[in-house]
């Protein structure tokens, strides 16, 4: 069973504007991970964010966790029309990732 | 340095025909993993080799699933009578050790319909 569920699962929005996907797992885990695919194949590793960290940057994206509440939210500042994709999260454990069904995400030009 | 490759990159067959999923890992990587992925679905494990040795394959959905790594390079995934239901994308990744923080590397996917 897949652990990770993004929240909205399609969300479209204006260049420049931000766009903001949640995701929520079951169980307790080791890290958490946001990889990104275009088209319906190849996923594009984005971040990882352990455990023990509350928040992660990396360029124009901003991660969050909390083990608390077991979530997680991904933050695309500034959108471009490149960003139009879906993202999933993906929890890791036991030497595998399981991931959510995924949020599209569509950038208006 | 190269990716992860997969050939073929789409591979149409009939029900019931026997199929093969070719996967390149990054050169290096010691740990490979194969997931199927479902239309409208997020990605599903299937099997995970260190080295030549299938460490996991709790993922494989029955006996008509087969993997191998013999050189613990090149992985084939296998398909023995293929069914309508295994229609989907297949992905290879893989990571350079096989941690639970290792980032996996993935192939583009190969496309399998199942007609």
């Amino acid at each position: 069973s897949q652990q990770g569920e993004e929240d909205p699962q399609a969300l479209s929005i204006q260049e420049g504007e931000n766009a903001t996907m949640n995701c929520s797992y079951k169980t307790s885990i080791n890290n958490l991970q946001w990889y990104r695919q275009n088209s319906g194949r190849g996923l594009v590793h984005l971040i990882l964010i352990r455990s023990n960290e509350r928040e992660k940057h990396s360029g124009r994206l901003r991660v969050t966790l909390d083990t608390s509440k077991k979530s997680s939210s991904l933050l695309i500042t500034a959108s471009r029309a490149a960003d139009t994709a879906s993202y999933f999260c993906a929890t890791g454990g036991n030497n595998r990732l399981a991931f959510g069904k995924g949020n599209q995400v569509v950038v208006i030009p | 340095g190269a990716g992860v490759s997969q050939t073929p990159s789409n591979k149409v067959t009939e029900k019931g025909k026997y199929v093969e999923l070719r996967c390149d890992p990054i050169s290096g990587h010691t740990a490979l993993y194969w997931y199927r992925q479902s239309l409208g679905q997020g990605p599903e494990f299937l099997i995970y080799f260190q080295g030549t040795g299938a460490a996991d394959d709790s993922g494989l959905p029955n006996d008509r699933f087969f993997a191998v790594r013999p050189e613990g390079s090149v992985s084939t995934l296998k398909i023995q009578r293929t069914e309508r239901g295994d229609s989907a994308v297949y992905l290879c990744a893989s990571s350079p050790v096989g941690t639970n923080t290792d980032t996996q590397y993935f192939g583009p996917g190969t496309r399998l319909t199942v007609l």
